[in-house]
């Protein structure tokens, strides 16, 4: 079956790096983008960006553009998302999804996702 | 960027009652719109897609309707598994943003 495997849990200093990873199986890695999403405790979801497996190409919410990277390594099915000067606000689980599109039915939606790597910056 | 809201924020119902959400986006974004049903300490799990296509396995139970603006995701009788928080999200154009929850709880 398709699925998503995390890295696991973090815990960080303010102004250090994490990077998350998101293990794929069950389908062809290169076929579908790779969505991040994260969500504070007790809060809503928040999208991040996206990634195409296949080219490499990125696309970032305006808010994390200049600090967070979405890359790949194909040979291995895994994508990973690296966000770079974390403060405290950036405490929260982070998701990676499948972005499934088609276009017939003009639609496009995140199925599945990962399990969620929750990372805590904390002094 | 297109804003997402959602109401009510939070509901108390009874297992068999009938329950409805409603998700209203800034601008149209035709039918490019996701429900997504999230227990505590999981990942949120795909329900309705594409405004009103029922995800495979999902109960029949659920039901989304709506297109321009003006979403809808019913539960026609709610069963104890149901108690979850209930996000919408447009997929028109990025940013992919969702909407804040509706939480469903016991009443």
């Amino acid at each position: 079956q398709v699925q998503l495997v995390q890295s696991g849990a973090e815990v960080k200093k303010p102004g250090a790096s994490v990077k998350v990873s998101c293990k794929a199986s069950g389908y062809t890695f290169t076929s579908y983008d790779i969505n991040w999403v994260r969500q504070a405790t007790g809060q809503g979801l928040e999208w991040m960006g996206w990634m195409n497996p296949n080219s490499g190409n990125t696309g970032y919410a305006q808010k994390f553009q200049g600090r967070v990277t979405m890359t790949r390594n194909t040979s291995i099915s895994t994508a990973y998302m690296e966000l770079s000067s974390l403060r405290s606000e950036d405490t929260a689980v982070y998701y990676c999804a499948v972005a499934v599109v088609v276009a017939a039915l003009r639609a496009n939606w995140f199925d599945p996702w990962g399990q969620g790597t929750l990372v805590t910056v904390s002094s | 960027d297109i804003q997402m809201t959602q109401s009510p924020s939070s509901l108390s119902a009874s297992v068999g009652d009938r329950v409805t959400i409603t998700c209203r986006a800034s601008q149209s974004i035709s039918s490019y719109l996701n429900w997504y049903q999230q227990k505590p300490g999981k990942a949120p799990k795909l329900l309705i897609y594409a405004a009103s296509s029922l995800q495979s396995g999902v109960p029949s139970r659920f039901s989304g309707s709506g297109s321009g603006t003006d979403f809808t995701l019913t539960i026609s009788s709610l069963q104890p598994e149901d108690f979850a928080t209930y996000y919408c999200q447009q997929s028109y154009s990025t940013p992919f943003g969702f909407g804040p929850g509706t939480k469903v709880d016991i009443k």
